[in-house]
């Protein structure tokens, strides 16, 4: 089955910087690929998504990036704020809709 | 928010005992997918309903059931509570099996002593 594999585990960044988060999947059959942010004792939220047949996707200060070939998808947050911090999730998907997580990643942004 | 809602908030039950969790789907979603959230990880996949029948499920045992209903409302049972069953049970409704966005519910967060 799927294996999603995330790092960092945790990310302290300067108000201001970019963050890079990176996720790695097993399974070549994959298409879909969402990105989740979860702040404390609130649902997972849906940031950003992107399909296998794109390589790039952007959303204002968010962005994710997609390599099928070498299985691998990362999200960028650019020009971090205070509210960005929470953690994050990534998952990967096939046609029929079980995601499986990455093991999220705790983003602390400092002012 | 979405429009997804959960029932009920928080549950404290007795190893051994059976629970029963609630998921409203938000408008127009006919698929639900059941997620366990442990404390510090991702939410592993339960299972997941299409039209009232169960359409995939992961690595859980026969203790986790679920149910989903002619209105797309949804229940998660679990039998013979376990402590490893404490955590945050969330739902998370689409549009249709093959629509690939999910949104998440408030989450019920289980405590098993």
């Amino acid at each position: 089955g799927e294996n999603v594999e995330q790092h960092p585990s945790t990310l302290s960044v300067q108000e201001g910087d970019s963050a890079v988060i990176k996720c790695t999947y097993s399974d070549s059959a994959s298409n879909y690929f969402p990105w989740y942010k979860q702040e404390l004792g609130k649902r997972p939220q849906l940031i950003i998504d992107i399909r296998s047949n794109v390589g790039e996707k952007k959303d204002q200060r968010i962005a994710v990036t997609l390599n099928k070939t070498a299985k691998h998808f990362s999200l960028h947050i650019t020009e971090t704020q205070p509210e960005d911090s929470a953690v994050y999730f990534c998952a990967a998907t096939d046609s029929w809709g079980k995601f499986q997580f990455g093991a999220g990643t705790q983003v602390v942004v400092t002012p | 928010e979405t429009g997804v809602t959960q029932s009920p908030t928080h549950l404290i039950k007795t190893r051994g005992q059976q629970v029963t969790l609630r998921c409203s789907s938000q408008s127009g979603h006919n698929t639900v997918s059941w997620y366990q959230q442990a404390l510090g990880q991702g939410p592993q996949f339960i299972f997941q309903y299409y039209r009232e029948e169960e359409n995939g499920r992961g690595n859980f045992p026969p203790r986790f059931s679920g149910l989903q209903f002619p209105n797309y409302s949804s229940e998660l049972n679990v039998n013979a509570l376990e402590l490893d069953d404490s955590a945050l049970y969330l739902c998370a409704s689409s549009h249709d099996r093959g629509s690939y966005e999910q949104y998440f519910g408030p989450g019920t967060r289980l405590t098993v002593t």
